[in-house]
């Protein structure tokens, strides 16, 4: 059975860095892509980008370039997604997803979500 | 970016009735469009890929169509369980981009 599951809820002021990350297992984690997406209260989902861990290749939105960095631990089957300073709007809930076969670019597989909250 | 247009955003709706959703694209993403299911505190789970594949043990009332720009979610009679928000997302890009949702809510 595939699985993701992401680490606990965080409280941060902001400034400070983070890194969440989302373990998969029941699969090959090198050969299929990781994307996250984030959820602000109350609002809609907005793609971030995503990593193949198979050799860490990325690809970001935009919108979120420069501001996180994804990678990927394949000797552990994690993926993890980091900031250097936080502020207090990437307060969210953010999940990883897996996608479906290679390149699919839907996602049938969703970890649990990890809240942030960013506040002084 | 790919931008995505859903509309309505916000849908009164009563048990039994025919629903439909509308996404646009902001140009020709083919087939490449998925849907989403969001219940209130949960991950979001997939119904529909490649416009009108629906997913496994998703119930046979959800039906996806459309190509190019235009994609309609249906949900032929709506049932209490379907009470959530919807989302389209394009796959046609590398930067995958989901449109703003759409809460089917009660009438």
């Amino acid at each position: 059975e595939v699985q993701l599951v992401q680490s606990g809820a965080e409280v941060k002021k902001p400034g400070e860095s983070l890194k969440i990350s989302c373990k998969g297992s029941g699969y090959s984690f090198t050969s299929y892509w990781i994307g996250w997406v984030r959820q602000m209260p109350g609002k809609g989902l907005e793609w971030m980008g995503i990593i193949f861990p198979g050799d860490s290749a990325t690809t970001y939105s935009p919108s979120f370039q420069g501001q996180v960095t994804m990678s990927a631990d394949k000797s552990i089957s994690t993926a993890y997604l980091q900031w250097s300073s936080l502020k207090a709007s990437d307060t969210a809930m953010y999940y990883c997803a897996r996608q479906d076969h290679d390149s699919s670019g839907y996602y049938p597989y969703w970890g649990q979500g990890t809240l942030v909250t960013v506040s002084s | 970016d790919i931008q995505m247009t859903q509309s309505p955003s916000s849908l009164p709706a009563s048990v039994g009735d025919r629903v439909t959703i509308t996404c646009r694209a902001s140009q020709s993403i083919s087939s490449y469009l998925n849907w989403y299911q969001q219940k209130p505190g949960k991950a979001p789970n997939l119904l529909i890929n490649a416009a009108s594949t629906l997913q496994s043990g998703v119930p046979s009332r959800f039906s996806g169509s459309g190509s190019g720009t235009d994609f309609t979610l249906t949900i032929s009679s709506l049932q209490p369980e379907d009470f959530a928000t919807y989302y389209c997302q394009q796959s046609y890009s590398s930067r995958h981009t989901f449109g703003g949702g759409t809460t089917v809510e009660i009438k």
